[in-house]
């Protein structure tokens, strides 16, 4: 069965600028969690979206937000970009269940400068 | 609060030398234990993980991890290395609410021939 697609692959903007990311998540999962991975800070966790509704949030700044589709689809926003910003960042999709496995998309290079 | 350490950044091993990999977690409940390796420029993959039941769980291409509750840690291990498995290997912890990750900083593997 296909995997998480995350487009685009690479992205570069413009700092004070805004980004949308998008993530497909395996058919039948209905659980899709965003993580920001940096050299310095690691991955860390941003936000995981089951069922269109916000069911856990990590610690960021009110720039990053998301949004889940009917469709299980899920898009991340990054508003006002700053130099920091520039990050692989990841999705992941599963049932939703905790003890069942995460699906890791390849992810979205963005490079802000 | 739950974290993550992983106190090996870098680690090279030749190839054929058995490798283990250590992590530390804390976690006030039952920890949900995963490892996961990401090659460059690729996503997460999953390569085993630890709910309940027996401590040692077996993973795919070869690895293994013991749970030992007493120190609080999930360390990897594989008794044969093989160059394809330069790369670099998280050790996370799941949250009990769903979808969300913990992860530690990661160890890169250099296997030299």
């Amino acid at each position: 069965k296909a995997g998480v697609t995350q487009t685009p692959r690479y992205l570069i903007k413009t700092r004070g600028q805004q980004v949308t990311l998008s993530c497909s998540p395996i058919s039948g999962h209905r659980s899709v969690s965003w993580y920001q991975q940096t050299p310095g800070q690691g991955l860390q966790f941003l936000f995981e979206y089951f069922s269109e509704t916000q069911r856990n949030k990590g610690n960021f700044p009110g720039r990053f937000s998301g949004r889940q589709f009917s469709n299980s689809r899920s898009e991340m926003n990054v508003s006002t970009l700053e130099l920091g910003d520039s990050a692989l960042y990841l999705c992941a999709s599963s049932i939703g269940h905790v003890d069942t496995e995460a699906f890791f998309g390849q992810g979205t290079r963005l490079t802000v400068v | 609060a739950q974290s993550v350490t992983q106190p090996d950044i870098h680690i090279t091993v030749s190839e054929g030398a058995s490798l283990e990999l250590r992590c530390n977690y804390s976690y006030g409940a039952t920890p949900y234990l995963f490892w996961y390796v990401q090659s460059p420029g690729q996503g997460l993959q999953l390569l085993l993980k630890y709910f309940s039941g027996d401590t040692l769980v077996q993973g795919i291409k070869g690895f293994e991890a013991e749970f030992k509750r007493s120190q609080s840690s999930f360390n990897l291990r594989k008794p044969s290395v093989h160059w394809s498995d330069a790369a670099e290997y998280f050790c996370a912890v799941g949250s009990n609410t769903g979808n969300q990750f913990y992860f530690g900083t990661g160890t890169s593997l250099t296997v030299i021939p």
